[in-house]
């Protein structure tokens, strides 16, 4: 069965450097996203991309995050200079256009900034 | 406001036992679903159950059936003969507006299911 792949499933990084998370998408889907999840808290909503460009993202998407697809499988999410509260569990998702209505996660990437 | 409410940080039940997980929504639009995610301790979201707004049944998929009251925009899942492997973090989700496009997920702050054995 498809599924959405995720690299890596955990990095841990310094203060104020750029990371880069990666996911592939499974290969029929065309809306993308990234949501996060701080530690011990609920899902949150980071952005949705559609046709290369953002359909929306949130308030915690401001400019120190950027998304693109560079090629035809990969989808990634760059966080250009992270800070301690960027800690969280990143998980992408995908969606196949118009009647779907199931977004598939994926495994998820641990990012820890120190 | 919260659009996705569930009231039971934590939930403790016998093993074979059914269980109620709550989950109150809320929103203006007519168009939209209700999803339920679990994500064991080894941090990955499981999809379980989806719900539209404008189903008439009450959706099923094996042991889980959502518990669908529309006028009290109530969305319960429910897990029938609970196991052991049931013990995780449960998610109530919504998306609003028509199934097209790129539609953000809303989730609730998720529910700690505990199986005795």
């Amino acid at each position: 069965e498809p599924e959405v792949t995720q690299t890596p499933s955990h990095q841990v990084t310094q203060m104020g450097q750029e990371v880069i998370l990666r996911c592939v998408p499974i290969s029929n889907h065309l809306y993308f996203y990234w949501y996060r999840q701080i530690l011990g808290q609920k899902v949150e909503f980071l952005v949705s991309f559609y046709n290369n460009e953002i359909s929306e993202k949130s308030e915690i998407f401001d400019d120190q995050f950027s998304v693109e697809r560079p090629d035809g499988s990969n989808f990634t999410l760059k966080i250009r200079s992270t800070k301690l509260e960027d800690s969280a569990m990143y998980f992408c998702a995908s969606k196949v256009a118009l009647s779907s209505y199931e977004q598939y996660f994926g495994p998820g990437t641990r990012l820890t900034v120190t | 406001a919260q659009k996705i409410t569930q009231t039971q940080p934590g939930m403790f039940v016998q093993e074979k036992e059914a269980v109620t997980l709550d989950c109150t929504y809320d929103t203006s639009d007519q168009s939209y679903g209700l999803f339920w995610y679990k994500q064991p301790s080894s941090g990955e979201m499981i999809f379980l159950i989806y719900q539209g707004s404008y189903d008439e049944q009450n959706a099923t998929e094996g042991r889980y059936s959502l518990n669908f009251q529309k006028a009290r925009k109530s969305a319960n899942l429910v897990i029938s003969a609970s196991q052991l492997g049931d013990s995780a973090m449960y998610f109530c989700a919504m998306r609003e507006g028509r199934v097209q496009g790129a539609q953000k997920l809303v989730f609730g702050q998720g529910t700690r299911l505990t199986i005795n054995p």
